[in-house]
């Protein structure tokens, strides 16, 4: 069985911090979705990652995937309190068709 | 396009109820899942179509759960006896056959509470 793991949980911070989210696994993804949550609606899709050592940029967030396929992270600077939510990663592999996701974390960034 | 729709919104059912779930995908999207979200957690894979044939389905799919794409267009999800372990929000996302990155794109979700 897949597992993917978040960390942390949950994260408080001030308008303006930066910040970092971890997603690792033992188990090497093909590809890996990065997604964002708002409380009552479903995910919605921040970005795919695909070869070993990737990195993304959608505006203040950075997203990298392992060079192993197995972790990635999910970097936001100058964090606002729009970008509360909660992250989720999500991973696929080869052999499935359907994403394994992360338990989630829970961002709130204070005005 | 506008997007994954799912109906209802919300839905309260006393327990021993059956319930109907239904999702409408993007309309050139060819794969359909259904995953479940309790609180605190993340989306747990439920069962995936591709076209009209239900190409897997999870342990968590017990033989109270059903799910249909009988055209290989919208999709709906059945709860028989509903029980209070049920209460979640229920999930619909499709995805398009030949895209290697297998992106699903989310509706908004049901949220089935059972009293």
């Amino acid at each position: 069985t897949q597992l993917l793991e978040q960390s942390p949980q949950f994260l408080s911070i001030q308008e303006g911090e930066n910040l970092t989210v971890y997603c690792n696994s033992s188990s090497v993804f093909s590809s890996l979705q990065w997604y964002r949550q708002e409380p009552g609606e479903g995910p919605v899709l921040l970005v795919t990652v695909v070869t070993g050592g990737e990195v993304k940029k959608l505006k203040r967030l950075t997203f990298q995937f392992g060079d192993a396929r197995k972790d990635s992270s999910l970097h936001i600077t100058a964090a606002q309190p729009g970008d509360t939510g909660l992250y989720l990663c999500a991973g696929a592999d080869t052999g499935r068709r359907a994403l394994t996701f992360g338990s989630g974390t829970r961002l709130q960034v204070q005005p | 396009d506008t997007g994954v729709s799912q109906d209802p919104r919300h839905k309260i059912t006393k327990r021993g109820q059956n319930v109907t779930f239904r999702c409408d995908p993007i309309s050139e999207h060819n794969r359909l899942y259904w995953y479940r979200q309790t609180l605190g957690q993340g989306p747990e894979f439920l069962t995936y179509f591709q076209n009209e044939a239900q190409l897997e389905k999870s342990r968590l799919l017990s033989d109270r759960f059903s799910a249909e794409r009988p055209k290989g267009s919208f999709s709906t999800l059945e709860i028989q006896r509903t029980e209070q372990g049920d209460s979640a929000m229920y999930l619909c996302a499709s995805s398009f056959l030949g895209q290697a990155n297998t992106e699903a794109f989310f509706g908004q979700g049901t949220r089935l509470t059972v009293v």
